[in-house]
């Protein structure tokens, strides 16, 4: 059963640390979504990407956050001198080229905790 | 802008009760509109989905949601819930042009054996 795929599971960095953060999509869907899950709140949307290509980051903080997705490989989250305000449950999401009517299929999320 | 509302932060059942769960979005045109549960330590999963046509959607494990276009409204709804459905459930909208999804803040759902 080769759903999205999230590693590692749970990641402890200090701050001022790059974190980075890996999600493999399901075999065959080329677009994939990061959101960020703050305690007591929904998951916000990051990023979208395609392969090559970043769709719409309209959600991505300004600094210290990027986003790819390689024509080989996992999509990367790369944040770069975390801070605490950081900590939070990374969720990706994967589905086939969108139509509007594609269903996003979850990982299990990737839970930062910055000292 | 989309937003999602969900009313309840937190609801408490005994087994066997009917639950419903409500969920009002804001955007004027045409919707995708889903439930997601979250289990314990678990990653998000679809419990069900309205793009079109009958407003009235069946789900995985005995859950439904209403779509009520005037009311902007898509409640979830069980008519017994058990044990197992301890979790927090997700409303979630797509909209326009937008691939990605935008999220209420969810609802933790305690169900008492």
């Amino acid at each position: 059963n080769a759903g999205v795929m999230q590693n590692p599971r749970h990641l402890v960095r200090r701050r001022g640390q790059e974190a980075r953060l890996r999600c493999s999509p399901v075999k065959g869907h080329s677009h994939v979504y990061w959101y960020r899950q703050l305690p007591e709140e929904g998951l916000k949307f990051m990023v979208y990407l395609q392969k090559e290509n970043i769709i719409d980051e309209s959600g991505m903080p300004k600094e210290r956050f990027s986003a790819e997705f390689p024509k080989e490989g996992p999509s990367i989250l790369r944040i770069q001198q975390v801070v605490r305000g950081d900590s939070a449950a990374y969720f990706c999401a994967s589905s086939p080229p969108p139509t509007r009517r594609e269903t996003q299929y979850f990982g299990p999320g990737t839970r930062l905790l910055v000292l | 802008a989309q937003s999602v509302s969900q009313h309840n932060h937190h609801v408490i059942l005994s087994e066997a009760a009917s639950l419903e769960l409500g969920c009002n979005y804001s955007y004027g045109g045409t919707v995708n509109l889903f439930w997601y549960v979250q289990y314990p330590g678990q990653h998000l999963q679809l419990l069900l989905k309205y793009f079109s046509g009958d407003p009235l959607v069946k789900g995985i494990k005995g859950f439904e949601a209403e779509f009520i276009k005037s009311k902007f409204s898509f409640n979830l709804r069980k008519p017994s819930v058990q044990w197992s459905d301890t979790a927090e459930y997700f409303c979630a909208v797509n909209g326009g042009s937008q691939g990605n999804l935008i999220f209420g803040k969810g609802t933790k759902l305690s169900v008492k054996p």
